[in-house]
């Protein structure tokens, strides 16, 4: 059973371009959600998509969007890149029709804007 | 802003030792979830924990649950070097109508062979 896998590991970009990050969910899972996590910080939760729309926003700008694909997958957009978006980006699963129900997340994909 | 704090920032022990970390969150929630993530990677999920429960038991890992006083712990013990990593505790806000995960900054742990 693959567990949530994202693509890809590591990114570099310029300030001002755009970067798209993937993610596949855990198996059964039709939940997914972003998070970012700068250097010595915890994770910040972005945005969740459920049933293909954003089910709540965490405090990030219009920069930030997303979507999520018919077999659950997603991807999260960045555009007009800055200095300070360079962060680890965390997808994590879960099962919203269900509460109280465990998030797996993946291995991340490190973004570095130069 | 984050709304979880752990508690110490960073803890050595040595090999054999209990490690004990604490967390405190701010609202209330439907369950606490700890986690542990090594060198900037993913995160790995530890144990979850409902808010209706006080404590929970996995393995050598035993975490408690007050609600009243907003806090966790999480206990690791007789601990490995293998263990060292960070380890944060993350509360799902009841409100809000996501089960969107509120972290802390984490407690950096490293267990000395």
């Amino acid at each position: 059973d693959a567990g949530v896998t994202q693509s890809p590991t590591h990114l570099i970009k310029t300030r001002g371009q755009q970067v798209t990050l993937r993610c596949s969910p855990k198996s059964g899972h039709d939940t997914v959600s972003w998070y970012q996590q700068a250097l010595g910080q915890g994770p910040q939760f972005i945005f969740q998509y459920y049933e293909e729309e954003e089910r709540q926003r965490g405090n990030f700008p219009d920069r930030f969007s997303g979507h999520q694909f018919p077999n659950y997958s997603s991807e999260l957009n960045v555009n007009a890149l800055l200095l300070g978006d360079s962060a680890l980006y965390l997808c994590a699963s879960s099962l919203v029709t269900r509460m109280n129900t465990e998030a797996f997340f993946g291995q991340g994909t490190r973004l570095t804007v130069v | 802003s984050q709304q979880g704090e752990e508690d110490p920032q960073a803890l050595s022990i040595q090999e054999g030792e209990n490690a004990t970390m604490n967390c405190s969150y701010k609202t209330s929630i439907n369950n606490l979830q700890w986690y542990r993530q090594n060198s900037g990677r993913g995160l790995v999920h530890l144990i979850l924990i409902r808010s209706n429960e006080r404590e929970k038991h996995s393995g050598r890992l035993r975490v408690t649950l007050d609600t009243s006083k907003k806090s966790s712990s999480l206990l690791i013990t007789a601990s490995r070097a293998a263990d060292t990593a960070s380890y944060f505790c993350a509360s799902s806000p009841t409100q809000g109508g996501s089960e969107k995960l509120v972290f802390g900054k984490g407690t950096k742990l490293t267990v000395n062979p």
